[in-house]
């Protein structure tokens, strides 16, 4: 149980153009989805927690009119890059818990390349 | 705030040996988790091991175990018996345990098991 399923897993897109990449709960209702995003060999950083109902709330440095957030029911969440740039090219995940003291499932991530 | 530490890049053992990855925290919250997940190189978040902060006894999952020392703010993870699919990236990561808090990740560790 608690599967997390995220797509595209990899996107290529031209330099001024959106992407969208969605992150759905499958199993499982989910108040609240976090999405992350991981340049290579370094760590997971949050960027933004996305509750169902109401605005995504980012984390210090990530510019909301670039990377719009939408959580319109319990089990999807979507995330917009919009004006993509080559520096936006990176992996991006979601992830959702099943509850406080459970871990975070993850989806199989998105690897975004901007050329 | 809170704040996880991960001080070993890489780490090397040979199959069937035990290896300790290591992790300190620091946190303000009374009631926390810590974590630990697996990324190998296709990039997906495997859960391996988690330990409550009131919990008295250190989790164990299998050839996972985690050696929690509230006193010192350490939760290193113990992995018995190495195995070649063990070769990852090792990230630890706490999250307060209020609802709709994410989860904050360590640097990683790069575990190489050879045979």
């Amino acid at each position: 149980g608690a599967v997390v399923s995220q797509h595209p897993s990899w996107v290529i897109c031209k330099s001024g153009t959106s992407v969208k990449i969605e992150c759905r709960s499958l199993d499982f209702q989910a108040t609240t989805m976090f999405w992350y995003r991981q340049f290579p060999k370094q760590s997971l950083m949050l960027m933004a927690t996305s509750n169902e109902g109401s605005k995504a709330t980012y984390e210090q440095g990530v510019e909301k009119d670039k990377f719009l957030i939408n959580h319109a029911s319990l089990t999807l969440s979507t995330l917009t890059v919009t004006s993509a740039h080559p520096e936006d090219s990176s992996f991006y995940i979601c992830s959702a818990s099943t509850g406080v003291r459970s871990p975070l499932h993850f989806g199989n991530g998105t690897r975004l390349t901007v050329t | 705030a809170q704040k996880i530490t991960q001080t070993q890049p890489g780490m090397f053992v040979q199959e069937k040996e035990a290896v300790t990855l290591d992790c300190t925290y620091d946190t303000s919250d009374q009631s926390y988790g810590l974590f630990w997940y697996k990324q190998p190189s296709s990039g997906e978040m495997i859960f391996l091991i988690y330990q409550g902060s009131y919990d008295e006894q250190n989790a164990t999952e299998g050839r996972y175990s985690l050696n929690f020392q509230k006193a010192r703010k350490s939760a290193n993870l113990v992995i018995s018996a190495s195995q070649l699919g063990d070769s990852a990236m090792y990230f630890c990561a706490m999250r307060g345990d209020q609802a709709g808090t994410a989860l904050i990740f360590g640097k990683g560790t790069t575990l190489s098991v050879s045979s």
